[in-house]
């Protein structure tokens, strides 16, 4: 499979908001609603934001918010916070239990 | 609190072998799929290896297939990865994650493997 499309950086100020887009298939992103999100900062393990599309695992701040439409999911970050900064990876269950994950998106913090 | 310690990473010349460990606390190991999941330095994550929970499926990425090995102990509460016929774009942190095939969760904080002579 193919690394699902992530847009190589986006930024925002401090109180904006940013949205990373993630593009993949027919056969990935847009035939399941197993799309999820990572967050990694410098030399930390990747700790996931979103699950199933627009779903938050306990602890993760309402201020991230997962959506899809066609083959192209969408993580919102609102409110950017200087925490926020780091790489934002998508990823998609792709059917016959493989899962493919996007490229990486360095979120920065202006 | 759910806890995954990765070990067994190093420095290895090409065609060696390695093997890492994963130990998992805090949940019940035998109940979910494991994964282990690389980043190559400076590169993306790129999924590896899974395993079911009674270890009777395995899945690979091409690149790995015939050479790693993934396996389970869950009267050890441990998964590790034998890594044989090793090659230079086999160098990356390699993480250990709860989960199979649709999301991740938790990760551990990863073990640098460096193949290089």
């Amino acid at each position: 499979q193919s690394a699902l499309t992530q847009p190589p950086s986006a930024s925002g100020s401090p109180g904006q908001s940013v949205t990373i887009s993630c593009t993949g298939t027919s056969s990935d992103v847009g035939g399941y609603s197993y799309v999820s999100w990572y967050q990694q900062h410098p030399g930390k393990a990747p700790k996931v934001m979103i699950y199933e599309v627009s779903k938050r695992p306990s602890g993760v701040p309402d201020r991230f918010s997962g959506s899809k439409s066609g083959n192209t999911a969408s993580l919102t970050v609102s409110g950017l916070q200087a925490e926020d900064e780091g790489d934002y990876y998508c990823s998609s269950y792709a059917g016959s239990n493989n899962l493919v994950f996007g490229g990486g998106t360095k979120l920065t913090v202006l | 609190e759910v806890q995954l310690v990765e070990s067994g990473g190093g420095l290895v010349q090409p065609g060696g072998s390695l093997r890492l460990s994963c130990a998992a606390s805090g949940f019940t190991f035998s109940n979910y799929w494991m994964s282990w999941v690389r980043q190559a330095p400076g590169k993306g994550l790129e999924w590896v290896a899974r395993i079911k929970q009674d270890g009777s499926q395995k899945y690979y990425v091409d690149s790995v297939k015939g050479r790693f090995t993934i396996s389970r102990d869950n009267a050890k509460n441990s998964l590790y990865l034998q890594m044989n016929s090793l090659r230079a774009e086999d160098t990356a942190v390699y993480y250990c994650a709860k989960g199979g095939y649709l999301w991740f969760d938790p990760w551990g904080q990863g073990t640098l493997v460096t193949v290089s002579s």
